[in-house]
């Protein structure tokens, strides 16, 4: 079946590191892959995405290339800000279903 | 503009009692998406319409939970018998974008249900 495994948080970083937070799925087929966020306060919203093998989502400054030999969609940042700091969620479209890590806290202190 | 909108944002009830949860997607939005979100959780799918019908429900964890989309717009989740395992925070989220789950979803911000 369709799962994603996340990085485990939280992860505090000092502003301007560099940020990465691992992402690998298994899948049947080929799905789509995301990121999603979700600022304090605020509902989830869609980062990033990608929808085929070796596609490079990005926005915000924030990359993450679709590997199918690794099945990995790792989310990286080269210098953070204080307002990264959100819950980041993988997630994974295959069929009619979506399915999501169990998300990453970043908190970035200045 | 408005964005996915849900009602109530909060909704507290007895063990044993009957809920129905609100979803206003987004204007012209076709698809339409319920989660549930645990604690510490992302969100697990429950339910997906394509227009008025269910296109898939195998998340539904059990018969308890119901839901309805009659004229391709509002949606509503139906929870009976609640139990304490059912509080959650539940998401709707609405796409243009039908069929393969390739598109963007625009999530609403949730209703925290609390079951005593």
């Amino acid at each position: 079946g369709n799962s994603v495994t996340q990085m485990e948080g939280p992860v505090t970083l000092s502003e301007e590191a560099f940020l990465t937070i691992n992402c690998t799925y298994t899948a049947t087929g080929y799905p789509s892959l995301f990121w999603y966020v979700q600022y304090p306060g605020e509902g989830l919203q869609l980062l990033l995405k990608a929808t085929k093998a070796d596609d490079k989502g990005s926005n915000k400054g924030f990359e993450a290339t679709y590997r199918k030999e690794t099945t990995s969609f790792h989310l990286e940042k080269g210098s953070v800000q204080v307002s990264d700091s959100a819950v980041y969620f993988c997630a994974l479209g295959g069929g009619n279903q979506f399915y999501f890590g169990t998300g990453t806290s970043l908190t970035v202190i200045p | 503009g408005a964005g996915v909108s849900q009602t109530p944002s909060n909704k507290v009830t007895e063990k044993g009692k009957y809920v129905e949860l609100r979803c206003d997607p987004i204007s012209g939005h076709t698809a339409l998406y319920w989660y549930r979100q645990s604690l510490g959780q992302g969100p697990e799918f429950l339910i997906y319409f394509q227009g008025t019908g269910a296109a898939d429900d195998s998340g539904l964890p059990n018969d308890r939970f119901f839901a309805v989309r009659p004229e391709g717009s509002v949606s509503t989740l139906k929870i009976q018998r609640t139990e304490r395992g059912d509080s959650a925070v539940y998401l709707c989220a609405s796409s243009s974008e039908p069929g393969l789950a390739t598109g963007e979803q625009y999530f609403g911000p949730g209703t925290r249900l609390t079951v005593t």
